[in-house]
């Protein structure tokens, strides 16, 4: 079974900051770990993945993840936070042979 | 390349009444899924269906059902419905599911209120 702790339901960064949003998982199987983003009134979108291999991923608008596998982490980052990244983020994991698992979101609030 | 399709957007239900979405997936899809979510449990899964077959099931009770063509389209039933159910249902699609960790690719929702 799989399982995703996101730290922080509510983050606030001011714009042009580091964005940092925090995801923990537990998996009994190799993971494959995906961010998602939802704007208001929108289903989820894919910022990134991480299957195997190179463990830094890089995604959309900036955004990127690294796979920690000693710290069983896949924390998100943006180096410099945009008025348009203010949404909600999933972090989700999946076994690769059953239901993608998702934490609890995190909501990003970009300070002008 | 069209996206997954949610209908209807929005709807409005009292209780005890039911309710069927509809969710057609991207065009080579045989895989849709059903989420739940609420601002108080998050996303929750409801199952899977695979070239007709529902393939995993989450914890929801059987007042929720679902079903898939073989054009790959899927419906979702909600009978005798709850104040709880108040929900944005999203429906995703992908080549196979999750297996080889493709990639689901969601719709907008179909939002449920029920009064």
């Amino acid at each position: 079974a799989q399982s995703v702790t996101q730290l922080g339901s509510h983050v606030s960064v001011s714009e042009g900051a580091l964005v940092l949003l925090r995801c923990n998982y537990s998996s009994s199987v190799p993971p494959y770990l995906f961010w998602y983003v939802q704007y208001p009134n929108q289903g989820l979108q894919l910022l990134l993945k991480y299957t195997t291999g190179a463990t830094l991923v890089k995604g959309i608008n900036g955004f990127e993840a690294e796979f920690k596998k000693s710290e069983t982490s896949f924390h998100l980052t943006k180096p410099s936070a945009h008025m348009s990244d203010a949404a909600e983020y999933f972090c989700a994991v999946t076994g690769g042979n059953e239901k993608l698992t998702f934490g609890t979101g995190t909501r990003l609030t970009i300070i002008p | 390349k069209a996206g997954v399709t949610q209908t209807p957007r929005y709807l409005i239900k009292t209780r005890g009444q039911q309710v069927t979405l509809s969710c057609s997936p991207i065009s080579g899809h045989r895989s849709v899924s059903w989420y739940q979510q609420t601002p108080g449990q998050g996303l929750q899964f409801l199952f899977e269906y695979f070239s007709e077959t529902q393939r995993n099931k989450g914890n929801f009770p059987g007042r929720f059902s679902g079903r898939q063509f073989s054009n790959s389209r899927s419906e979702m039933n909600v009978s005798t419905l709850e104040l709880g159910d108040s929900a944005l249902y999203l429906c995703a699609s992908s080549p196979t599911g999750v297996l080889g960790a493709n990639v689901l690719t969601f719709g907008a929702g179909s939002r449920l209120t029920v009064l």
